[in-house]
């Protein structure tokens, strides 16, 4: 079975850092993915990690750790326009192509 | 991003009524898929296809039959809905993973902007 948490909500301050952990428990595993997604719009590619550690892009940053089965999405230098749903999601390679399993997303309300 | 166009942007249907939702990708990709999203709940894969043949069917009611009838354009035709079916619904491509083993799923997923489809 495809389990993955993350919180549902988070707050922070512009100009601040916020981290969003991601935790999966599933069947499979070719890599794990971050998605952002503003209300009323598409999710939009964010990050993809499949070997551990971190992944620095920009402002953006994605660690994963296989073993403990957990990822997180660095967040800096906070900006209003970073108020938005985040997807963590796992993606599984079968003979049918890339399945992706999401979480439910973590909603991110950036405050002045 | 425009590379995922989806057709219409909303729609309201009665549970009689059948309509289609249309989807079309400008990316070059080989694999499409569509997907549901309602509050409160994880985006849900419904079908995949791979050089438009389906791959995928995440046991999903036969009152969604989806079509693709060439690697860029996916439909998904819809009869008889029940209201718990009013969702967005997303259409997203992407190329098929490249690299051996684990790296195999690195391609991510292009969506579209989605059709809000509310049933009566």
């Amino acid at each position: 079975g495809q389990n993955i948490d993350q919180p549902t909500e988070m707050t922070a301050t512009e100009g601040a850092i916020v981290q969003i952990n991601c935790t999966y428990q599933t069947s499979g595993f070719n890599g794990l993915f971050w998605y952002q997604q503003h209300a009323g719009e598409a999710p939009t590619f964010l990050s993809y990690n499949v070997l551990d550690g971190l992944e620095e892009k920009g402002r953006f940053s994605s660690f994963l750790s296989r073993s403990k089965g957990y990822s997180y999405l660095l967040l800096k230098e906070l900006q209003m326009k970073d108020s938005a749903s985040y997807l963590c999601a796992v993606v599984k390679v079968t003979g049918g192509g890339n399945k992706l399993t999401f979480g439910t997303g973590t909603q991110l309300k950036v405050e002045l | 991003e425009t590379g995922v166009t989806q057709t219409p942007r909303h729609l309201v249907m009665g549970m009689t009524n059948k309509k289609s939702l249309k989807c079309e990708q400008h990316l070059g990709h080989n694999a499409m898929y569509w997907y549901k999203q309602s509050a409160k709940k994880p985006l849900e894969l419904m079908f995949v296809y791979n050089f438009k043949e389906q791959t995928e069917n995440n046991s999903v009611p036969s009152r969604f039959s989806p079509e693709c009838p060439n690697s860029s354009h996916l439909f998904l035709h819809l009869h008889t809905l029940q209201p718990e079916d009013s969702a967005l619904y997303l259409c997203a491509s992407s190329q098929l993973g490249t690299g051996q083993g684990m790296g195999g799923g690195n391609q991510p997923q292009h969506f579209g902007d989605g059709t809000r489809l509310s049933i009566l």
